[in-house]
């Protein structure tokens, strides 16, 4: 079975350009994470989702960060606009539910904003 | 509150020797209990996890974990590393009542001598 899958790899762009990235989750898995590590903030929760449903937004930076999940097999997390203290690794992670189940993780997008 | 404490930012150890690394927790309830493995430009790996039942828990990789509920700790072990093990290793807790968010430990890197 596919574990999560996460496009791109790698980013760089300049600052103030719009930033795409995207996130396949496990099938059957119905909890969706999106996390940003950098060194100096480790690692951070911006957002998650149950049922395509956004459930808690409360770490997402700022209104220049969004995130949909259209459906239970696509999610994407936009920068607009990007600033280079966006520069981070993204990760996506799933769960098939709440709590006791453990989170897989996908391989990250590392995100740089020049 | 709930919180997930690694003291040990950095370890190092030499080939062969055993290595335990340290996670405390503060959790109202009975936790659910996760350690995850990063190396190097990867996502995180899940090694191990406790949820009930026997306190001693086996995982992946040759590492094993004890939950210690007198002691809120949940430390990883392993009787001999390899070169390999070198990488970054998170302890979380996950089943906060009311959401589906893990709490992750600031991590501790593992460095290991030929």
């Amino acid at each position: 079975d596919a574990g999560v899958i996460q496009s791109p790899r790698h980013e760089v762009t300049e600052m103030g350009q719009e930033v795409t990235l995207r996130c396949k989750p496990i099938s059957g898995h119905n909890s969706l994470f999106w996390y940003r590590q950098t060194m100096m903030r480790g690692l951070e929760l911006l957002i998650y989702f149950n049922n395509n449903v956004p459930i808690d937004d409360s770490g997402m930076p700022e209104d220049r960060f969004s995130a949909k999940m259209p459906n239970a097999s696509f999610s994407t997390l936009k920068i607009q606009p990007s600033e280079p203290r966006d520069s981070a690794v993204y990760f996506c992670a799933s769960s098939k539910g709440q709590g006791a189940y453990e989170q897989y993780f996908g391989p990250g997008t590392r995100l740089t904003v020049t | 509150a709930q919180s997930v404490t690694q003291p040990d930012i950095h370890i190092t150890v030499s080939e062969g020797a055993s290595l335990e690394l340290r996670c405390n927790y503060s959790y109202g309830a009975t936790p659910y209990l996760f350690w995850y493995v990063q190396s190097p430009g990867q996502g995180l790996q899940l090694l191990l996890k406790y949820f009930s039942g026997d306190t001693l828990v086996q995982g992946i990789k040759g590492f094993e974990a004890e939950f210690k509920r007198s002691q809120s700790s949940f430390n990883l072990r392993k009787p001999s590393v390899h070169w390999s093990d070198a990488a970054e290793y998170f302890c979380a807790v996950g089943g906060v009542p009311g959401t589906y968010k893990y709490i992750f430990g600031t991590g501790t890197r593992l460095k290991v001598l030929a």
